[in-house]
Order: structure tokens, then sequence, then C-alpha cells
């Protein structure tokens, strides 16, 4: 079946730092693919999405790209700031029934 | 404002008393989904539904029931809840579409003693 692996945290990192959060993915047929954000006590929110291989999603800064070749959707981020605090997952979208199938999530938190 | 919501948000139970959790969403969304969330395991879908009357088992379906009589709602129902059913529960919604995105609840946290 599909499955997303993404890299165990936490992370620690210091204001301005760059992030890089690998993400690599199983799954038959072509997945659209997916990094969601859960900030402390919230639910998930959409932070970015590629739905075909070489796309790039990127919102408020991350960026990640769909790499068919090396099944991978990393996300990265030249800068984190404090409020990036949170708890990021892998996700991806397909099979017969259209459900996500999440990595287990990588928890960074960024110091002043 | 286009959103999913879900209540309770936090509720306290015992074991054995049934609970309903609710879940509703104003985008015209057919595909509908339920999410638990544990430590260490990420998030597992109990079931999902890709129109009215249409619902089918995810992968942690044990102890639950789903419904789906309106297009809006799809309540998860915990007839005899145990212990190891307690956890952070999501519910969310989507066109029905490989490409479309997710969008979920704020969750609901529940403690079965």
């Amino acid at each position: 079946g599909d499955s997303v692996t993404q890299m165990e945290g936490p992370v620690t990192l210091s204001e301005e730092a760059f992030l890089t959060i690998n993400c690599t993915y199983t799954a038959t047929g072509y997945p659209s693919l997916f990094w969601y954000v859960q900030y402390p006590g919230e639910g998930l929110q959409l932070l970015l999405k590629a739905t075909k291989a070489d796309d790039k999603g990127s919102n408020k800064g991350f960026e990640a790209t769909y790499r068919k070749e090396t099944t991978s959707f990393h996300l990265e981020k030249g800068s984190v700031q404090v409020s990036d605090s949170a708890v990021y997952f892998c996700a991806l979208r397909g099979g017969s029934n259209y459900k996500l199938t999440f990595g287990k999530g990588t928890l960074l938190t960024v110091n002043p | 404002e286009a959103q999913v919501t879900q209540n309770p948000r936090y509720l306290i139970t015992v074991t054995g008393k049934k609970l309903t959790v609710t879940c509703s969403q104003n985008m015209n969304h057919e595909y509908m989904s339920w999410y638990r969330q544990d430590p260490g395991l990420g998030l597992r879908q109990i079931y999902y539904s890709m129109n009215v009357e249409a619902t089918d088992k995810g992968d942690v379906p044990e102890g639950y029931k789903v419904s789906r009589k309106e297009k809006r709602n799809f309540p998860l129902i915990l007839e005899s809840p145990s212990p190891n059913q307690t956890s952070l529960y999501f519910c969310a919604s989507s066109l029905y579409s490989r490409t479309d995105t997710q969008y979920f609840g704020p969750g609901t946290r529940l403690t079965v003693l």
C-alpha cells in the first residue's frame, strides 16, 4: 500500500537558519503530494501541494518539489522564524479511494 | 467562511458509554473522512465517504461507525468506547479528486476512562 516516510524529529533551529525536512513516498499510480502544518492546539492546515512530477509547491517562504525519480517531496525554507514552530506532516493522496496517507510528523522548534 | 466544524472539541467519558462526534462542512464537498492522531503514529484514516449514503472503512475502523445521510454532515459514532480510543480526532472534507486539498476541522480530543 501507499506509505510516507519523513525525517524523525524533533528538529530545533535558531531563527534565520535553513530548514529541510525530508519526505519520501511509496505509491502506485500518480499521487498528489502535500505538506500540512499543525500549530500547537490547532487542526491541520495545508501549507503547500504539488499534483504532478516536477511541480513545485510554495507558500509563506516554504517550498517543495515533486521528484518522481527519487520519490521525494522535501520541504525547505531559507530562513525560519519563531512563528514557524509547529508539527509538519508530509502526505500523499492517491489510490482507489483518494485517501490521504500521512507521515508521522516532524516537530520543529525555532528559538530566537 | 468556508469551514469544517466539529463538536464537541473536548470530551471525557467512561468505557461503554455511547457517544457521537459531529462533523459538518459548508463547502458542498462530496468527500469526507475521519482520522485519528496518536503520538508517534501520525494520522490514520478511520472511515471515509465519497458521497451521501456511500461510506467505507479506512485503515483503523474497528470500534467506530459513521453515517452520511446529508452531504454536509458526517458524524462519527463510538457505540461502546474503550480506553484505546482515547485520541485526537479530525474530520476532513474535499472534492472527490486526487488533486484536491482536504480541509480539516479543529479536532476533538477524546478521553475514555
